[in-house]
């Protein structure tokens, strides 16, 4: 099982949009809508940002929203804050009844 | 106050054995499956399998298949992780995590993570 893809960075202006996107295949992202994403700052334990694509758990800021079309998903942030700065990982479930999580994102905010 | 709490780093030296816990509290341990993820040096994150905590049903990922044991003590809401002999390739992050609902949902909470280092 590959791992999903993600852009290495990604980096944008305080107060501006950016988009991280995930690409699998017809077997993982395309094929359930369990997919979810990440947020682990230096040192820290990982974080639930979104989950079963765009449901936000709670506690979340809505800030972060996510969406999919065909194999690839998204996370969006909007409204781009310094405490944004971290990596970002989704996350797949496949058909063969296995995990499989994206290769990360760094999000630096400029 | 749902919370992971991971066991301290180790340090191996090759074919050493060595098992990490995941303690878990704040929560109905048994209803919830709990997996682990291996984030290697400088790498992303890989899933290694998940155990449901009530009956110690277990899903495993092909590529750790028969390299660990991932096992739970519901007494005692607690889930290990395993290997009976090390290789230095194990030097890892390694965390559990809590699935959402089910073993194919979503991680909704974290341990902060067991470093575990294998040099000789």
């Amino acid at each position: 099982q590959s791992a999903l893809t993600q852009p290495a960075s990604v980096s944008g202006s305080s107060g501006q949009s950016i988009t991280i996107s995930c690409t699998g295949t017809s077997s993982d992202v395309g094929f359930y809508n369990y997919v979810s994403w990440y947020q682990q700052h230096p040192g820290e334990a990982p974080k639930l940002m979104m989950f079963d694509v765009n449901n936000r758990p709670s506690g979340v800021s809505n800030r972060f929203s996510g969406s999919k079309s065909g194999n690839t998903a998204s996370l969006t942030i909007s409204g781009l804050q310094a405490q944004d700065e971290a990596d970002y990982y989704c996350s797949s479930y496949t058909r063969s009844n296995t995990h499989v999580f994206g290769t990360g994102t760094k999000v630096t905010v400029l | 106050e749902v919370q992971l709490v991971q066991s301290g780093a180790e340090v191996k030296e090759p074919g050493e054995s060595v098992k990490i816990s995941c303690k878990a509290s704040g929560y109905s341990f048994a209803t919830y499956w709990i997996g682990w993820v291996r984030q290697m040096p400088g790498k992303g994150w890989e899933w290694m399998g998940s155990i449901y905590a009530g009956d110690s049903d277990i899903v495993h990922s092909p590529s750790f298949q028969g390299q660990v044991t991932i096992s739970v003590d519901k007494s005692i809401n607690t889930a290990y992780l395993q290997w009976s002999s090390l290789k230095a390739s194990d030097t890892a992050i390694y965390y559990c995590a809590r699935h959402g609902y089910s073993s194919s949902s979503h991680y909704d909470y974290w341990g902060q993570g067991t470093v575990v280092t294998v040099s000789s």
